[in-house]
Parts: C-alpha cells; sequence; structure tokens
C-alpha cells in the first residue's frame, strides 16, 4: 500500500517548457487534490476532483489545468511555466465516506518541487 | 472567501518549554483538521475536531475547538526537539467543501 506517489521529485523547467507532474493513490479514494506551498504561504488548492471524469478550479487554478480519467489518476499539467509557478507541488486525496471518523482527513504525497527559470 | 488566520507564524522554544499555536477562521467551520509538517516533508494529518468545545488529547498535545467554532488551538507541553516542524489547521464550512489551510506556525525547539 503505497498512499499517494507523486513524480518527479524534483524538476527544472525554463520559462515557457510545458510539464505534466503525476499524482497516483492506490486507497481507492474518490477526492484528489492539487496544492502549491510558498514558503511562509501555507497550502493553496489549486484543482480538486470529487471523482473520475469531474474536476473543478481551487483558489489558484491559473495556468494548470488537470485530467481525471480514472480513479487512481490525477496528473497537473502546467502549459507555459513562468518564475511565479516555482514552487512545491502536494498532491492529496481523501475519502468520501460520511460515515467514517476519518473521512475527509487528507493524505498527501512526498511533493514535487519545480523551478522554473 | 473564507479565511484561516494563523498565529504566531514562528516561534522558538528551549526543550521542554510549552507551545501553543492559534487558528481563526472568519466563518463558523463544521469541523477543523490540524496537520503537521516536518521540514522538508509533507503534510501529515494529527487530528480532526468536529463538536463546538471540543477537546482532545494526544500524548502530549492538546487540541481545542471554540465553542462558536471559529477558532481552535493547539497545545504542545513540554517541547521536545521532535515536535520541530509546522503546524497548520485547516478548516471546513460544510461537509463537502474543500480545506482551507492556515499559512502554519513553524516550531523550532533548541535542546
Amino acid at each position: 500500500n503505497a498512499g499517494v506517489t507523486q513524480t518527479p521529485k524534483f524538476r527544472i523547467l525554463k520559462i515557457g517548457q510545458s510539464m505534466t507532474l503525476q499524482c497516483t493513490q492506490d486507497m481507492n479514494h474518490n477526492y484528489m487534490y492539487w496544492y502549491r506551498q510558498d514558503p511562509g504561504m501555507g497550502l493553496k488548492l489549486i484543482y480538486y476532483s470529487v471523482g473520475a471524469g469531474i474536476t473543478d478550479k481551487g483558489e489558484v487554478p491559473n495556468g494548470y489545468n488537470v485530467s481525471r480519467s480514472t480513479t487512481e489518476d490525477f496528473p497537473l499539467r502546467l502549459e507555459l511555466a513562468a518564475p511565479s509557478q516555482t514552487s512545491v507541488y502536494f498532491c492529496a486525496s481523501s475519502s468520501r465516506d460520511r460515515g467514517l471518523s476519518g473521512a475527509n482527513v487528507l493524505t498527501f504525497g512526498a511533493g514535487s518541487r519545480l523551478t522554473v527559470l | 472567501g473564507q479565511q484561516v488566520m494563523q498565529i504566531p507564524q514562528y516561534q522558538h522554544v528551549q526543550e521542554g518549554e510549552d507551545f501553543t499555536t492559534y487558528c481563526n477562521s472568519s466563518t463558523t467551520l463544521s469541523n477543523i483538521q490540524w496537520y503537521k509538517q516536518r521540514p522538508g516533508g509533507h503534510p501529515v494529518f494529527l487530528i480532526q475536531l468536529v463538536k463546538s468545545g471540543e477537546v482532545k488529547k494526544q500524548k502530549r498535545l492538546t487540541f481545542q475547538f471554540g465553542e462558536a467554532k471559529k477558532n481552535s488551538s493547539l497545545h504542545i507541553t513540554a517541547t521536545q526537539t521532535t515536535d520541530v516542524g509546522t503546524y497548520f489547521c485547516a478548516g471546513r464550512n460544510s461537509g463537502y467543501s474543500t480545506l482551507t489551510f492556515g499559512k502554519g506556525t513553524m516550531l523550532l525547539v533548541s535542546p
């Protein structure tokens, strides 16, 4: 049981390049999320998904795209990388069952550190 | 939109001293969660509070949820070097809304 797996762990991009951050979870969680973390700024929600085929914008979606074709995978795409997207990106997942005390508790991946130069 | 404010932003204590971080929401919350992030690591869930006035303990950690469900606190008794990290609170408006995280309190403990 690996939990939430993110790749790559580190990446350096040039301005204008594109890339996809991969995220997969093996806990059969319905909910998946992408956050970015900048120093001293906490965690900002980029996009989230409540199930396969459904995605929604979070607080800071501009410059990013997501898809959710399966329950397990939730990739985050940067189309035209900008220095402002230099950050640590965390993928997370949670279950939906209201009957469980652990419902909606986030399990995070190890993070992907992205630098745009 | 909902805002969750956390203070202090940073605290440096000597090992054995107590530590408290406070979390305040601009709106009434359905529940609040606390996470800990070790340096270089990822956030890890600590606890969830749901009821007004709820108090929960985990060994040396005490979590409280305010009566109005708009504020919360985390108190660590007799800190240890293993407590080093950033503590985040995260609030939810309703059962199905997304979590809004505070900016976190970074705790440094000197031996």
